[in-house]
């Protein structure tokens, strides 16, 4: 099946350094990216969507120069936030679709990295 | 605006006891429902798509279904190792991205 690998898994660092985490797709090509963050016990919230060669799509309320997103290639993205705050403290996990867009195929998701800001 | 929601927020099961999971959505335009499991401090792992209504898939001890407006997630004679969050999201036709439930806590008791 679809493995999507995400690094770290787990990250403590102090207020107001930068923080980046990578998200492979290991055996297949992923055009589309996607990052949520997801708080303890509440479902996933969709912060932007990445194509490889083009600038991310941020939701509404996530601001762009707070989270960057390169999808520079069809196996990586890297999300860093940057001069992250203890309010950025949360569990952020990538997901990956192949290179048929739109089709029915489900996104497939790494394990999460859970970034801790002290 | 697509949306989502799960029922019960959490259940408890005895083993060997079967319940069903609901899944509530309105989007305009099914393009797919799509339901995870997730173990804590893991990712969503995927189980199954259903694209229209009356479709049904099984794998093990869960079959989804699903309606116009809701899917449900049968857990038959499940065992302690389902315990897990199971989420259901759909995506509409012509967008990439899934607008998840909230997501349902099952737990099963030996």
């Amino acid at each position: 099946g679809a493995v999507v690998s995400q690094h770290p898994s787990w990250v403590i660092c102090k207020s107001g350094t930068s923080v980046k985490i990578e998200c492979r797709s290991l055996d297949f090509q992923a055009t589309t990216m996607f990052w949520y963050r997801q708080f303890p016990k509440q479902s996933l919230m969709l912060m932007a969507t990445s194509n490889e060669g083009s600038k991310a799509t941020y939701e509404q309320g996530v601001e762009k120069d707070k989270f960057l997103i390169n999808h520079a290639s069809l196996t990586l993205s890297t999300l860093t936030v940057t001069s992250a705050h203890p309010e950025d403290s949360s569990f952020y996990i990538c997901s990956a679709l192949g290179q048929v867009r739109y089709s029915n195929q489900p996104q497939h998701f790494g394990d999460g990295t859970r970034l801790s800001i002290l | 605006e697509d949306q989502v929601t799960q029922s019960p927020e959490a259940l408890r099961l005895q083993e060997g006891e079967s319940s069903s999971l609901n899944c509530s959505y309105t989007v305009s335009g099914l393009r797919g429902l799509f339901w995870y499991r997730q173990d804590p401090g893991k990712g969503p792992e995927f189980l199954f798509t259903l694209y229209s209504a009356g479709e049904e898939k099984e794998k093990e001890r869960l079959k989804a279904t699903l309606t116009k407006k809701e899917s449900f997630l049968h857990i038959t004679a499940p065992k302690p190792e389902d315990s897990a969050t199971y989420l259901c999201a759909v995506g509409r036709q012509g967008a990439q991205k899934l607008v998840f439930g909230q997501g349902t806590r099952l737990t099963i008791n030996p």
